[in-house]
């Protein structure tokens, strides 16, 4: 069974300073991975997809890579603003012993970003 | 494009009642997911639809759970006799089949039992 695991849980920083959040997963049998950003009480908002094949993707200040073999995957956010306060989750996309690949999630890293 | 919807946004009842969830998928998206999340956890998968097969249900989905999607458009989520451990955020995904197979959620229902 994938078990996904964010660290830290909760982080808060002031605007300006670069920021690593750091996804483990025990399954490596991914087909991708996903990191996404919830707003409180919000849907998920898809920030990045990392293929299996893959080893980092960029968008704008974000920055994920993938170390399949490993399970681990990171999400770097550079000179972070306090409109990035949000909860991140990390998901890979796996059968995970079922028929099917669905998405796993992590329980996510909580960031607030002060002014 | 306009996004995955989701109906209603959100649902107060009295255990025991029937409640039914509406998601409309992304058109042309061929894939829909139905997960449950509740506070201060990520999401859990529910089920799976590929066009109008369902085509996986986790054990989570109890007997008192029945999800559809006929035609392929639209998908409802009904729960039967409602407990209070229902209560959580119903979110709705889809997706085309591609390579890349990115999910889009829609912003989910939310369901307080009373």
């Amino acid at each position: 069974k994938q078990e996904v695991t964010q660290i830290p849980a909760a982080l808060s920083v002031p605007e300006g300073e670069n920021l690593v959040l750091n996804c483990s997963f025990t399954d490596s049998a991914i087909y991708n991975l996903q990191w996404f950003r919830q707003d409180p009480g919000k849907g998920l908002t898809s920030l990045l997809l990392i293929q299996s094949s893959q080893r980092e993707q960029t968008s704008g200040r974000l920055n994920a890579s993938l170390d399949k073999s490993s399970g681990r995957s990171t999400l770097y956010i550079a000179a972070s603003q306090p409109g990035d306060s949000a909860t991140y989750l990390c998901a890979p996309l796996g059968r995970d012993g079922g028929a099917t690949n669905k998405l796993i999630f992590g329980t996510g890293t909580l960031l607030a970003v002060q002014p | 494009d306009t996004g995955v919807s989701q109906d209603p946004r959100h649902k107060i009842t009295k255990r025991g009642q029937n409640v039914t969830f509406r998601c409309d998928p992304i058109s042309e998206h061929n894939r829909l997911y139905w997960y449950r999340q509740t506070l201060g956890q990520g999401p859990e998968f529910l089920t799976y639809f590929q066009n109008e097969a369902q085509l996986e249900k986790s054990r989570l989905l109890s007997d008192r759970f029945s999800a559809e999607r006929p035609k392929g458009s639209f998908s409802t989520l009904e729960i039967q006799r409602t407990e209070q451990g229902d209560s959580a955020m119903y979110l709705c995904a889809s997706s085309i089949r591609t390579s890349v197979d990115t999910q889009y959620f829609g912003p989910g229902t939310r369901l307080t039992v009373l």
